[in-house]
């Protein structure tokens, strides 16, 4: 069965505190993962699609990589905009779905 | 361009009634969908459509029904509406290539009394 977890839930860092958010994934070949930012009341926004294992893509403070289980969004020196809940998803060789993981809720603390 | 757009923002029915949520998108994009977001459980898609006739479902549609009779447009429909629908609804659009990212729209919030 295609599957998304991410960690932690949560992460509160301080202003500059430089982390990483984790995405695991299990699925019957992988056509694309897919990082989105989510504010509060709004939509999920894009922010990255990644194929292959090895790739990296880059926007500011965040950088996304991927491995043939996982991918990590890392936050550079990050500052209190870059607050929301940065979402993950799979999309599967077989199928048109996505398939999403529930999370993880960053709070950058000036 | 306005993208994908939602209305309403907030709708608040009781059990039984039925109402639709309404869903437009100007990139044309073939590829349309809804979401469900509940605390907890992520994004599941209940329908989606490849383009104008073509629907179908998935991971969750019982209790929703869709239709896409133009390339613009994808409306759900709750036929008779139950607390457990009471949820965050996002409509998803997206080029139909091998692979793409969606675009949402920011969301409809339903609440079931």
């Amino acid at each position: 069965e295609d599957q998304v977890t991410q960690s932690p839930e949560a992460l509160r860092l301080q202003e500059g505190e430089s982390s990483s958010l984790n995405c695991s994934y299990t699925v019957s070949g992988l056509r694309g993962l897919f990082w989105y930012r989510q504010d509060p009341g709004k939509g999920p926004e894009f922010l990255f699609t990644l194929y292959s294992a090895g790739e990296e893509k880059e926007k500011e403070r965040l950088k996304a990589t991927l491995t043939k289980k996982e991918s990590f969004l890392h936050i550079t020196a990050p500052k209190p905009e870059d607050s929301a809940t940065y979402l993950c998803a799979v999309q599967a060789d077989a199928g048109n779905q996505f398939y999403f993981g529930t999370g993880t809720s960053l709070t950058v603390i000036p | 361009n306005a993208g994908v757009t939602q209305t309403p923002k907030f709708q608040v029915l009781k059990t039984g009634q039925s109402m639709t949520l309404q869903c437009a998108q100007d990139m044309n994009h073939e590829y349309m969908s809804w979401y469900r977001q509940d605390p907890g459980m992520g994004l599941r898609l209940i329908h989606y459509s490849v383009g104008a006739g073509i629907t179908d479902q998935g991971e969750v549609p019982n209790g929703y029904n869709v239709s896409r009779s133009t390339t613009e447009d994808f409306p759900l429909r709750l036929l008779s509406a139950a607390p457990s629908q009471t949820s965050v609804y996002f409509c998803a659009s997206r080029f139909w290539t091998n692979t793409g990212e969606l675009f949402f729209g920011e969301g409809s919030r339903l609440t079931v009394l």
